[in-house]
């Protein structure tokens, strides 16, 4: 069966650093891949998607990118931490397009 | 995608059944109604989806009425770990991001 990781599950940064958040996906191939931003209490924020390895689509304007540089693996990452990047990042895959989408555990983020 | 409503929070007796309405009155003919889940500090949960017949799968039944304006989603024997917020969303099933777009969802507390 799929599975999907995420890593690390918390993490405490100061602003300014750099970012570099890791998901991978188990059990298929060439899936769809996506990054969301959930602030507290709110809902979800598509971020970036990817279609295939190193092809990434970005839905907002920000100080994120992503890459994908091999097919089962997706990474966020930022130059530099802005206070407003606090949040929960999560990662999620599907099949095709038309297919549900299933989400990891994700990474709540604290910029200090 | 069409906006959904769903009233905030709803309570259910832990062995009942749990039936979670939303409204998609603006719903367009091509738009699939998914159902999603979000327990505390996790990642979201895919639930069901269906088009326009009502559909049923280990987690749950969605019912959709026949104008396709709003839907139920119920849990037939609710339990205390299926406390969660539960979100309703229609999507296009297409190759253009495909994102999901969350709104507030419903707090469904189960109780003993």
């Amino acid at each position: 069966s799929q599975t999907i990781h995420q890593w690390p599950a918390t993490l405490v940064q100061p602003v300014g650093s750099p970012l570099s958040l890791e998901c991978t996906v188990e059990g298929t191939s060439n899936p769809n891949l996506y990054w969301y931003r959930q602030a507290a209490g709110r809902g979800l924020q598509l971020l970036f998607y990817s279609v295939g390895i190193g092809q990434i689509s970005s839905e907002v304007p920000q100080n994120l990118s992503a890459s994908r540089p091999q097919d089962r693996q997706f990474i966020l990452s930022s130059k530099k931490l802005l206070l407003s990047d606090s949040g929960f990042y999560l990662c999620a895959w599907s099949e095709q397009a038309n297919q549900p989408q299933h989400f990891g555990d994700g990474t709540r983020l604290s910029i200090l | 995608d069409a906006k959904t409503t769903q009233p905030p929070s709803m309570d259910c007796a832990e062995g009942r059944a749990a039936n979670l309405p939303c409204n998609h009155s603006t719903i367009s003919g091509n738009e699939y109604v998914y159902w999603y889940r979000q327990i505390h500090s996790q990642g979201p949960q895919y639930i069901i989806h269906g088009l326009k017949n009502n559909e049923t799968n280990e987690m749950a039944s969605l019912i959709i009425t026949e104008d396709r304006k709003s839907s139920t989603l119920i849990l037939p024997h609710a339990t205390l770990r299926d406390t969660a917020v539960y979100y309703c969303i229609v999507r296009v099933h297409n190759n253009a991001g495909n994102m999901l777009t969350f709104g507030g969802g419903t707090r469904l507390m189960v109780k003993p």
